[in-house]
């Protein structure tokens, strides 16, 4: 079945650094991608949605200068948590989809635990 | 707004047991829907899905029943295991294939 990877699995850094992480489909090529967060026991929020290409499509309310996405390739999508803070702590998820076996069905990533000191 | 919900947070069930989670969407629209299951620590897991012009789908030990009339959304999963121990999200797909999650249910297999 389709993979799809997340790198770094998780991340510890410091108040006001940026954080990269990289969401790669590894048997496809996926035409679209999705960042969600997660907080703990909460659902996962969508955040963006990351076409090969062109330009992130944000949800309401994610700040766009502060969760920077650039999506390369048609396997490469980069999430970048620019000045983190505390609160940008969270479970990280991506997803990709591709016009695999012609069903609608996303694919998601493992996931990257981000902790902010 | 329009939105995704459930209507039981958890839910504790004997080994060998069938389990029903349960699911309501307002979005009229929809017409995709999809059941995740998340375990501690890992990202969601394709479990089956549904189109609207259907109201009954089985996969292996899982069905989901899709009741357009209420807009309520079950899945089954027969003879539960402890392995089937997870949180289980519905979704629903909006324009453009975003997907949107609803609350989550957890579910206890008791052994």
């Amino acid at each position: 079945g389709a993979v799809v990877s997340q790198h770094p699995s998780r991340v510890i850094c410091k108040s006001g650094t940026s954080v990269k992480i990289e969401c790669r489909s590894l048997d496809f090529q996926a035409t679209t991608m999705f960042w969600y967060r997660q907080f703990p026991k909460k659902s996962l929020m969508l955040m963006a949605t990351s076409n090969e290409g062109s330009k992130a499509t944000y949800e309401q309310g994610v700040e766009k200068d502060k969760f920077l996405i650039n999506h390369a390739s048609l396997t490469l999508s980069t999430l970048t948590v620019t000045s983190a803070h505390p609160e940008d702590s969270s479970f990280y998820i991506c997803s990709a989809y591709g016009d695999l076996e012609a069903t609608d069905t996303q694919y998601f990533g493992p996931g990257t635990r981000l902790t902010v000191l | 707004g329009e939105s995704v919900g459930l209507h039981l947070p958890t839910l504790s069930v004997q080994e060998g047991d069938n389990s029903i989670i349960n699911c309501a969407y307002s979005n009229s629209a929809s017409d995709y829907f999809i059941w995740y299951k998340q375990e501690s620590g890992k990202g969601p897991q394709f479990i089956i899905d549904i189109r609207s012009n259907m109201d009954k789908r089985q996969g292996q030990r899982v069905t989901v029943l899709l009741n357009k009339t209420v807009k309520h959304l079950s899945l089954q999963i027969a003879a539960t295991q402890p392995g089937d121990s997870a949180v289980y999200f519905c979704a629903e797909n909006t324009g453009g294939f975003k997907t949107i999650f609803g609350a989550g249910t957890r579910l206890f297999v008791k052994a």
